[in-house]
Formats: C-alpha cells, sequence, structure tokens
C-alpha cells in the first residue's frame, strides 16, 4: 500500500528564504507525482507535474525534484514571498491508485 | 481551454436532509472524474471516481453516493445528511489513458458542507 508523507506539517519562516518541502513515498512505482497548493477554504491548484521519466521540472520561483529509487520529492521555492503561505500538497499517480499526502502549510512572515 | 465547475461553494443543511453537490467539467470529453472530502484538519480522502458514464466507483462505505448522468456532469448525493459529513468537498477531473501521466489532476474550487 502507497504511503505518502510530508514533513514537516508546518513551516514558518521569514521572507525572501529559500525553502524546501519534502515528500516521502513507499512504493516507487508511480506514474507521476503532482505538487498543488491550497489557500484556505480553496479548492487545490496545480504548481507542478513531474512524469516518473523526469528528474525535475521548473516553473519560475519553484522547482520540484523526483527520486524514484529513494522515495522522495522536493519542492524548492525560491526567494520567498508572503503570497507563497498557503498548504502544499503532493498527490502520487501508481498502479494503487491516487494518494496524497497530508500537506505542509508553510507561512512567509513579512 | 478545459475548466471545471462546482457548486454550491458553501451549504448549511439540518442532520436528515438531502444533499446534492454539482461538478461539471468544460472543453474536455471522456473524463474521468473523481470526489474528494476533505475533513477540518485531515488530509484529502478520495470517495468516489467514475470513468463514464454511468460506472461508478465507491472507495469507502459511506453516507453518500454518487451519479454521472453525463460524461461531463458528476453528482455527489445523499438522501439523509449525517454531522459526520460535514467537510470540504473537491471535485477533480483528469484525462484517460496514457495522457494522464503528463497532465495530471485539476480540481475546482470545493464546496464547505456544514451539517447542523
Amino acid at each position: 500500500k502507497q504511503e505518502v508523507t510530508q514533513i514537516p506539517a508546518a513551516l514558518s519562516v521569514p521572507e525572501g528564504e529559500n525553502l524546501v518541502l519534502n515528500c516521502s513515498f513507499t512504493d516507487s512505482a508511480i506514474y507521476n507525482l503532482q505538487w498543488f497548493r491550497q489557500d484556505p477554504g480553496k479548492g487545490l491548484t496545480s504548481l507542478l507535474l513531474i512524469q516518473s521519466s523526469q528528474r525535475e521540472q521548473t516553473s519560475g520561483r519553484l522547482n520540484a525534484s523526483l527520486d524514484k529509487s529513494s522515495g522522495r520529492s522536493t519542492l524548492y521555492i525560491a526567494a520567498s514571498q508572503p503570497g507563497d503561505s498557503a498548504t502544499y500538497l503532493c498527490l502520487i499517480q501508481g498502479a494503487q491508485k491516487l494518494v496524497f499526502g497530508q500537506g505542509t502549510r508553510l507561512t512567509i512572515n513579512p | 481551454s478545459q475548466t471545471i465547475h462546482q457548486w454550491p461553494a458553501t451549504l448549511v443543511q439540518p442532520v436528515g436532509s438531502p444533499l446534492s453537490l454539482e461538478c461539471t467539467v468544460e472543453g474536455t470529453s471522456n473524463p474521468n472524474l473523481y470526489w474528494y472530502r476533505q475533513a477540518a484538519g485531515r488530509g484529502l480522502q478520495l470517495l468516489f471516481y467514475s470513468v463514464g458514464i454511468g460506472q461508478i466507483s465507491s472507495e469507502v462505505p459511506q453516507n453518500l453516493s454518487a451519479s454521472r448522468p453525463q460524461d461531463r456532469q458528476f453528482i455527489l448525493s445523499s438522501k439523509k445528511l449525517l454531522l459526520s459529513d460535514s467537510g470540504f468537498y473537491l471535485c477533480a477531473w483528469s484525462v484517460q489513458g496514457g495522457a494522464l501521466r503528463k497532465n495530471g489532476y485539476t480540481f475546482g474550487s470545493g464546496t464547505r458542507l456544514t451539517v447542523v
């Protein structure tokens, strides 16, 4: 059974810092991994999708990496801004269908 | 471009009342459709998914049901709501087949349901 873990559950950093969010999974037989952000009371906004054959994807200040052998993905946020404050979720799609992590609640302090 | 619509955005219903939440997708055909629930302080739980009209798979036994009367319409229902049905309900869609691996999933804006 695929298990997805996001650590830490919450993170608070000052504005301008670079930071890394982690997503770990137990079954490396995945099709893709997708990172989302969720603002309070809102739906999920897709940030980046990494296919199983890829190592990383970049969009603006965001960079997501995937290492299937170690069962790990990271989301790197450069030069963080208060607007980056949200909950970040990773979603694994594999043979065992879809599994979400519990999310990391990120707060960027001005 | 493809868009997904969910309504209503918020809903307050008494215990024992019926429920109907609707989700529609535009700009694509034959999508996979999903209903998720996010309870307060908890993660996202897959409730139902559908690969075609009238085809519904249930992931967890519960007080809810789903229907897909049209290709791009997905409905979440209950005959009698329970307090434990409160939560944030999200609809999502994806393409089918091999293209899913590079397209991922798109979520709606959600419905906040409070059962009182």
